[in-house]
């Protein structure tokens, strides 16, 4: 099996609004990831989490804030967005192999319209 | 460049094979990648290559590895409209959990 879940499947919040966005994966991977794709390009790479630790914060603004609660779950709060953070939220895991991320797998993704 | 290179369209026959071709830029990067996406789904990975490795073979998929050139291909014998969806490379920069997509294939199948 090799599922991670997202939830929700869509969501529809204004600029002062506050969510979160939840992803799962009960595979046992270490490395647990968030990405912003933009419609027509590819995934943009947000934060990285290795062994529930932050590891890489691609320089996202604080508006959006990544948490890693346990080794399964991957959290992404949302405050004060703006209209153009409207895009789909991709969540990965990946394997590793000596000590390396090796096989990322997709979430669904979560579609994010920002009014 | 820091892009990861992909042409953006290619069209095909039904049953005729599809090439798909990447550039990528880190020659250190150890694993390759090819991902397929449909319209509003996530990245679904299809194969992936070792850098020591020149070709990979998975059932209807040929993945060939240029190290020299930087050149990655994904070759998708007997192409059905199901294979129909935007294909993307990624390079995996070694020592780093960082994975460097590439711009997106869109894959069109004729019937």
């Amino acid at each position: 099996d090799t599922e991670v879940t997202q939830t929700p499947k869509h969501l529809v919040m204004g600029m002062t609004n506050k969510k979160s966005l939840k992803c799962e994966q009960h595979m046992g991977h270490r490395a647990m990831y968030w990405y912003k794709q933009k419609a027509k390009k590819p995934p943009e790479l947000m934060f990285v989490y290795s062994y529930e630790k932050l590891s890489i914060n691609e320089s996202v603004p604080s508006r959006f804030s990544p948490e890693c609660p346990n080794s399964s779950l991957l959290n992404l709060h949302l405050h004060a967005l703006q209209p153009e953070d409207s895009a789909l939220y991709l969540c990965a895991s990946s394997t590793h192999r000596g000590g390396r991320p090796y096989e990322q797998y997709f979430g669904p993704g979560t579609r994010l319209t920002v009014t | 460049g820091e892009d990861v290179e992909q042409s953006l369209f290619l069209s095909v026959r039904e049953g005729d094979s599809s090439v798909i071709n990447c550039t990528y830029t880190d020659s250190s990067s150890t694993y390759l990648y090819w991902y397929k996406q449909e319209p509003g789904a996530g990245l679904q990975l299809l194969t992936y290559i070792f850098s020591n490795m020149d070709m990979k073979q998975d059932q209807r998929l040929t993945v060939l590895l240029n190290k020299k050139d930087k050149h990655l291909s994904l070759r998708i014998a007997d192409t059905q409209t199901g294979d129909s969806a935007i294909y993307f490379c990624a390079e995996r920069r070694s020592g780093t959990y960082k994975y460097i997509f590439g711009t997106g294939t869109r894959l069109k199948v004729l019937a």
